[in-house]
């Protein structure tokens, strides 16, 4: 059973950082992209960041492109985002999501997610 | 604004069909020809229902379709029943590098 599993989130003040991290189980993790989505509380959802299978390809939405980082160490099947110069606007739900092949921006299964609140 | 626009809401009787719209409004997304749509429950993460335009996951019922004409790809569920009711993301994807966006949802009513 595929699961994937958010943590790191919490509350920090506006232009502190913080780290997420996501655990991958029960598919072969480097074998597939993975992405970040966050989701305000009572908005859409809107695409973070995505990272291709060895790294190589890393894509960064604008609203987060020079202040987020994403990586990932296939060794221990985790999933990372660095987020610096954090503001309010940041505060989400923060989705880490699993791609269906090594490169692909489709997304075809979700963690349960982790909230960031920014105050 | 969304490259993807969606209406904010719908509404359905239970056994109609209804359909969902979502249009490509922004010349940023051309190329990303792939898409996809999410199913979403209060407090629950999304979950893929179609995905290539017109494919279904293993599991998904085949009440819900996917089509597309030009700019617009559109979902449909026929049948509607209450477990229904929920938002739904298009989302538009290329197989190449993982970057992806979505439309801004649409809050479907089950009467």
């Amino acid at each position: 059973e595929v699961q994937l599993v958010e943590s790191g989130g919490g509350l920090v003040q506006s232009g502190k950082s913080l780290r997420l991290s996501c655990a991958g189980s029960g598919f072969t993790f480097e074998d597939y992209a993975m992405h970040w989505v966050r989701q305000a509380p009572g908005k859409g959802l809107e695409w973070v960041s995505g990272v291709s299978w060895n790294s190589d390809n890393i894509q960064y939405a604008d609203s987060v492109k020079g202040r987020f980082t994403i990586s990932r160490d296939n060794a221990r099947n985790s999933l990372y985002l660095q987020m610096d110069s954090l503001t309010p606007e940041d505060t989400a739900f923060y989705y880490c999501a699993k791609a269906d092949d090594l490169w692909s921006g489709l997304v075809d299964f979700w963690g349960q997610g982790t909230l960031v609140i920014v105050s | 604004q969304s490259a993807l626009t969606q209406p904010h809401s719908l509404s359905g009787s239970p056994g109609q069909s209804v359909t969902i719209s979502c249009t490509r409004t922004s010349s940023h997304v051309a190329g990303y020809d792939y898409v996809s749509w999410y199913q979403q429950y209060p407090g629950k993460a999304p979950k893929l229902i179609i995905y290539d335009v017109v494919k279904r996951p293993s599991g998904v019922p085949d009440r819900f379709s996917g089509s597309r004409s030009g700019d617009t790809t559109s979902l449909t569920i026929s049948g509607l029943r209450p477990e229904d009711e929920a938002d739904y993301y298009c989302c538009s994807y290329t197989g190449s590098y993982p970057y992806t966006f979505f439309g801004g949802g649409t809050k479907l009513t089950v009467l």
